[in-house]
């Protein structure tokens, strides 16, 4: 069955540093997004990204953070300059249409030190 | 402000009797609501989804119901195994206007006694 895949599983930075998150979707899946979740709390919506363009973003997703998919295929999530606070599990998501259920990754630990 | 709330508190349920979770939301009006399954440090599973114009969907063992009036969804694990314990959740499009991101609830951890 495919699945959403995310690199790398564990990230070490340190704050001000800037990271890439990696995402490779499903194949047909048109419709692709960024959570993140903070050790113990909930699952928080980031951004959407549908057409080569963001469709939806939440008021956590500011300058700090940028989404792309450069090639086609990885969906990337760039944070240019870590604080402590951006520590958390980031999930990318896709779907094959709107309103229809997402299919969560791995998940990347991030750790800012 | 909108609002998901979920039974946070561990929900403790005997092998082969029914879980019964509850998600209810405030100052939403959402097209549809899903219930996700979630394992400690890996991504959501998607379960169920429900339509606003649907009462009741079943697959399988799991059963949600969907009740715009009361602002309620029931998520039901019928003849429950240790194997369902794991935190569940309830998720809503984020604005409740058409947009796409999902708005999740906190999740309520249920554990299966064999």
């Amino acid at each position: 069955e495919p699945e959403v895949t995310q690199t790398p599983s564990h990230q070490v930075t340190q704050m001000g540093q800037e990271v890439i998150l990696r995402c490779v979707p499903i194949s047909n899946h048109l419709y692709f997004y960024w959570y993140r979740q903070i050790l113990g709390q909930k699952v928080e919506f980031l951004v959407s990204f549908y057409n080569n363009e963001i469709s939806e973003k939440s008021e956590i997703f500011d300058d700090q953070f940028s989404v792309e998919r450069p090639d086609g295929s990885n969906f990337t999530l760039k944070i240019r300059s870590t604080k402590l606070e951006d520590s958390a599990m980031y999930f990318c998501a896709t779907g094959r249409d709107r309103g229809l259920e997402q299919y969560f990754g791995p998940g990347t630990r991030l750790t800012v030190t | 402000s909108q609002k998901i709330e979920q039974n946070s508190e561990a929900l403790n349920i005997q092998e082969g009797k029914t879980a019964t979770l509850t998600c209810n939301y405030t100052n939403y009006s959402p097209a549809y609501l899903q219930w996700y399954r979630q394992d400690p440090g890996r991504g959501p599973v998607f379960l169920l989804l429900i339509r606003e114009n649907e009462k009741e969907k079943r697959k399988e063992r799991l059963k949600v119901t969907f009740d715009t009036t009361l602002k309620q969804s029931l998520f039901h694990i019928t003849a429950s195994q240790p194997a369902d314990s794991a935190t569940y959740l309830c998720a809503l499009e984020a604005s409740g206007g058409g947009a796409d991101g999902l708005t999740f609830g906190k999740g309520t951890h249920l554990i299966i006694q064999p």
